[in-house]
């Protein structure tokens, strides 16, 4: 079985400032992809990121970087220089590479950016 | 190149009641996945559909029922509705060829309420 573990409930931040969302996982799998997705206030899923777990080098996308760590577990998403826009809920997922096809989902956490 | 549609966006029913939940996978898409998104909480799968057939199913009692047309779209029923039932009702569709990378596309998902 799978866990995903988002502690941080919501954030508040003003705009232009750095957030990281933090994102702690448990699985028996050896090999699994981990996933950022965003739900702006329409509801849709909006899919950011997906990392496989034999690949820990972190990356940047513009405003966007992701620092996973293996040895802890962990998978967290920063956004630079916040904008408004960003305002969301924002999840983390967890699927095996093999058998059942159903994304494990953390609880969310809440972005709230302030002008 | 229209992306995953969900009908009806929004519904009210009472409990002991049914209810129907419909969905159009992205063009091209064959798999089709069902997540319930409680209040506060993070998408938890209810099953998969496969060539017309359910394929994987998560942790949900047999109230949840579903089905497959030949052309890709999907239905979700829940029956003998519970106020428990109240949530989003997200509809993700994929390739099967690609396995389980994942990349799910949602829908925007329909709001039950149950009174």
């Amino acid at each position: 079985a799978q866990k995903v573990t988002q502690a941080q409930t919501e954030i508040s931040v003003v705009e232009k400032e750095d957030v990281t969302l933090d994102c702690v996982y448990e699985t028996r799998d050896t090999t699994y992809y981990l996933f950022w997705y965003k739900q702006p206030p329409s509801g849709e899923l909006v899919f950011l990121i997906r990392r496989n777990s034999f690949d820990e080098q972190n990356e940047i996308s513009g405003r966007y970087s992701w620092n996973f760590q293996k040895s802890t577990s962990s998978f967290n998403f920063t956004i630079t220089a916040s904008q408004v826009v960003d305002s969301a809920v924002y999840f983390c997922a967890l699927i095996p590479r093999t058998g059942r096809r159903a994304l494990t989902f953390g609880s969310g956490t809440r972005l709230q950016v302030q002008p | 190149d229209a992306g995953v549609t969900q009908s009806p966006t929004h519904l009210i029913k009472t409990r002991g009641q049914q209810v129907t939940l419909r969905c159009s996978p992205k063009s091209g898409h064959d798999t089709v996945s069902w997540y319930q998104q409680a209040l506060g909480q993070g998408p938890q799968f209810i099953f998969q559909y496969y060539e017309e057939e359910e394929r994987q199913r998560g942790n949900f009692p047999d109230r949840f029922s579903g089905h497959q047309f030949p052309n890709y779209s999907s239905e979700l029923n829940v029956n003998a509705l519970l106020l428990g039932d109240s949530a989003l009702y997200l509809c993700a569709s994929s390739l099967v060829q690609d396995g389980n990378t994942g990349e799910l596309f949602f829908g925007e998902g329909s709001r039950l309420t149950v009174l």
